[in-house]
């Protein structure tokens, strides 16, 4: 079946760097893609999203890159702060697959200072 | 902003009881989900709901009904719980111009 998978479990970096999140998908037919972040004890919050048509997303502090060539999504962050520290998920819907999201298992992300 | 309500954040209920597990969305929004989360699997779907008295089979629907007979309110009904059931259970509603927003989930334990 389809998946969506992260390269990394755990990322650790220092407070003021930049943080750089990998998630590989398998389907060449999906057509949208999230980034969410769930902290502890809450439910996921979306971040940024980004359509297969286009190849690269900015929002605040966070870039979305999409390479479709190779089935890569990755998220960046910009100044990471100890507020970032959450798991983050990249998640994907097919064309013809509804409104229905298949997700990644989540990578933690822990700000050092 | 649509804000997304779960009835409760935590429950614990014995094997083989009926569980109702509810969700109501502020807005008048069509589609609405229903996602457990589980540690090293990631959120899988249990079942979607596109309308009223609408629904679709998720990747897991094996032991669990949904209810939709109201646009705001989608419920999920676990017919007779099982250990292998406890779980974080999220709901949520979604498009993508506007994303897929989630409530705060029900940690549901069967003991």
């Amino acid at each position: 079946g389809e998946s969506v998978g992260l390269h990394l479990p755990t990322l650790s970096v220092q407070e003021g760097d930049n943080s750089i999140i990998n998630c590989a998908y398998s389907n060449s037919a999906s057509d949208y893609f999230i980034w969410y972040k769930q902290e502890s004890g809450k439910g996921p919050q979306f971040i940024i999203d980004i359509r297969s048509n286009m190849d690269k997303r900015q929002g605040q502090r966070v870039t979305v890159l999409l390479n479709k060539t190779v089935k890569h999504l990755s998220l960046q962050i910009a100044a990471t702060q100890p507020g970032d520290s959450a798991v983050y998920f990249c998640a994907e819907r097919s064309k013809g697959g509804g409104n229905k999201l298949t997700f990644g298992t989540g990578t933690q992300l822990k700000v050092e200072l | 902003d649509v804000k997304v309500t779960q009835s409760s954040r935590y429950l614990v209920k014995r094997t083989g009881e009926k569980v109702f597990l509810e969700c109501v969305q502020d807005m008048d929004h069509e589609n609405m989900f229903w996602y457990r989360q589980d540690p090293g699997l990631g959120l899988r779907l249990i079942y979607f709901s596109y309308d009223v008295k609408m629904k679709e089979k998720g990747d897991i629907p094996e032991g669990y009904s949904v209810s939709r007979e109201k646009k705001e309110r989608f419920s999920l009904i676990l017919e007779s719980a099982s250990t292998n059931q406890t779980s974080m259970y999220l709901c949520g509603w979604g498009r993508d111009r506007d994303g897929y927003t989630f409530g705060s989930g029900t940690r549901l334990t069967v003991v």
